[in-house]
């Protein structure tokens, strides 16, 4: 039952371009969406959330973008850098003390 | 920056033996997790705790793991007889509150069941 998808497991870039990192997710009760960042043998790092009252939340180069009604959120980074390449996690979950669900990630290269 | 703190890197051992995962959350953080992902598979939730007790647990987490907090700093996650399906990375996070606030996460422990 994959509640949060990620259908793109990989993605590769140019460096200076922008990357476009997709998630959908099947869970209406989901009010809040976070984008996380993994690169090899290190945990987890959050990198920017957004919650569902708003459509879009900007931190420097990190833009997410949320799409209640298609229930699609993304993740644009703009310009790509060489050192953003990583495996990048979508998460969701709802109201409260719940639990992160997470998609199966889509791996960025961005390349020089 | 304050960090979630993970031992050991690496745990191998044998089919039926028992393991315990370490984890230090986040000194003033309040709510704290165990996650883990098979190589190749998404990042699972397994258990959350708070306030001295399991708030929610996953299908995942049967009678074989319990999670303690046996001290003000510590967070364990104890597999009694471990089966070569339990393999794959364990991640302890941890967040400060309630309601939406991000999860922060250790590095994780590589358990390998031989």
């Amino acid at each position: 039952d994959q509640q949060v998808k990620q259908n793109s497991p990989s993605l590769s870039v140019q460096e200076g371009r922008i990357s476009i990192l997709n998630c959908d997710y099947t869970n209406s009760m989901f009010d809040y969406f976070l984008w996380y960042k993994k690169y090899p043998a290190e945990g987890p790092t959050f990198l920017i959330s957004i919650s569902s009252i708003k459509d879009k939340n900007e931190d420097g180069r990190f833009t997410v973008f949320l799409n209640k009604s298609a229930k699609h959120l993304s993740l644009h980074i703009v310009p790509s850098q060489p050192g953003d390449s990583a495996v990048y996690f979508c998460a969701a979950k709802n109201s409260g003390n719940t639990p992160l669900v997470f998609g199966k990630g889509t791996r960025l290269s961005v390349i020089a | 920056e304050p960090e979630v703190t993970q031992t050991p890197s690496h745990q191998v051992t044998q089919m039926g033996q028992e393991v315990i995962l370490r984890c230090v959350p986040i000194s003033n953080h309040l709510y704290f997790y165990w996650y883990r992902q098979i190589l190749g598979q998404k990042v699972e939730f397994l258990v959350s705790f708070y306030n001295n007790e399991i708030s929610e647990k996953s299908e995942i987490f049967d009678d074989q793991f319990s999670v303690e907090r046996p001290d003000g700093s510590n967070f364990t996650l104890k597999i009694r007889s471990t089966k070569l399906e339990d393999s794959a990375m364990y991640f302890c996070a941890s967040r400060r509150r309630d309601g939406n606030s991000p999860l922060h996460f250790g590095n994780g422990t590589r358990l390998t069941v031989t």
